[in-house]
C-alpha cells in the first residue's frame, strides 16, 4: 500500500491564482480530512469527509472547497489564493478500528504552499 | 480559545535526560492521541489513550491519561537525538473522526 499520497510537494502561487491540492489513499478508508499547519498554530482542520459524496466544514474552511467523488480521492481547491493561505497542508485518512476501538488516522507527507 | 493546551511550547533537553510534555483539554475527552512529527515531514501515530488512568508505552515513550483532570502527559526516558521533533496531542470528541489538535511542543535534543 502507498498509504496517503499528496501532490505536489511544493507549490508557489501568486495572489488570485487557483489550484488543487491532490490527496489519494489506497486503504479504503471511509474518512478523509484536510489540515493546515502554521507556526504556533498547530494543526487546524479545514474540511473533512465521512464517505464518498459527503463533506463537511472544519475549523477554518473559508477560501477552500473540497469534493469526494470516490473513496480514494479527496482534492482540496483554492479558488483565489491569498498570502494568508501560505501554509503546510496535510491530508489524512482514517477508519474506526474494531480491534482497537478508536480511529486510526494516517497522514500524508504534506504540501508546502507559498502564496506571494 | 484553544481547546487543547500543550506545555511547554518548546523544550531543549540534553541527550540522556528525561522529559515530560503535557496536554490539557478544556472540554470532555473521549480519547487522546499523541503524534510525533519530524521537522518537514508528516505525522506519525504514537499512541491513543481512551480510559482514565490508562498508560501506554511505545519504545521509551510513555503516555498517561488523567480523565478527571482532562489531561495527558507524555514522558520520554533517556532521550535520544531520534526523539527530536514536534509532539502533538489530538482530542477525540466522540463523534465521527474529527480530531482537534494542540499547537504542538517542539523538542530539541542536545548531544
Amino acid at each position: 500500500n502507498a498509504g496517503v499520497t499528496q501532490t505536489p510537494k511544493f507549490q508557489v502561487l501568486k495572489t488570485g491564482q487557483s489550484m488543487t491540492l491532490q490527496c489519494a489513499q489506497d486503504m479504503n478508508h471511509e474518512y478523509m480530512s484536510w489540515y493546515r499547519q502554521d507556526p504556533g498554530m498547530g494543526l487546524r482542520l479545514i474540511h473533512y469527509s465521512v464517505g464518498a459524496g459527503i463533506t463537511d466544514q472544519g475549523e477554518v474552511p473559508n477560501g477552500y472547497n473540497v469534493s469526494r467523488s470516490t473513496t480514494e480521492d479527496f482534492p482540496l481547491r483554492l479558488l483565489s489564493a491569498a498570502p494568508s493561505q501560505t501554509s503546510v497542508y496535510f491530508c489524512a485518512s482514517s477508519y474506526l478500528s474494531p480491534r482497537q476501538g478508536h480511529y486510526e488516522q494516517y497522514f500524508g507527507p504534506g504540501t508546502r504552499l507559498t502564496v506571494t | 480559545s484553544q481547546e487543547l493546551e500543550q506545555s511547554p511550547q518548546s523544550l531543549i533537553v540534553q541527550e540522556g535526560k528525561n522529559l515530560t510534555i503535557n496536554c490539557t483539554s478544556s472540554k470532555t475527552l473521549y480519547g487522546l492521541y499523541w503524534y510525533k512529527q519530524k521537522y518537514g515531514e508528516g505525522l506519525i501515530f504514537l499512541m491513543m489513550l481512551q480510559k482514565g488512568g490508562e498508560e501506554k508505552s511505545h519504545e521509551k515513550i510513555t503516555a498517561k491519561l488523567d480523565e478527571k483532570k482532562q489531561q495527558s502527559s507524555l514522558h520520554i526516558t533517556a532521550s535520544q537525538p531520534s526523539h527530536a521533533g514536534i509532539y502533538l496531542c489530538g482530542a477525540d470528541r466522540g463523534r465521527d473522526d474529527k480530531i482537534i489538535f494542540g499547537k504542538g511542543t517542539r523538542l530539541h535534543i542536545l548531544p
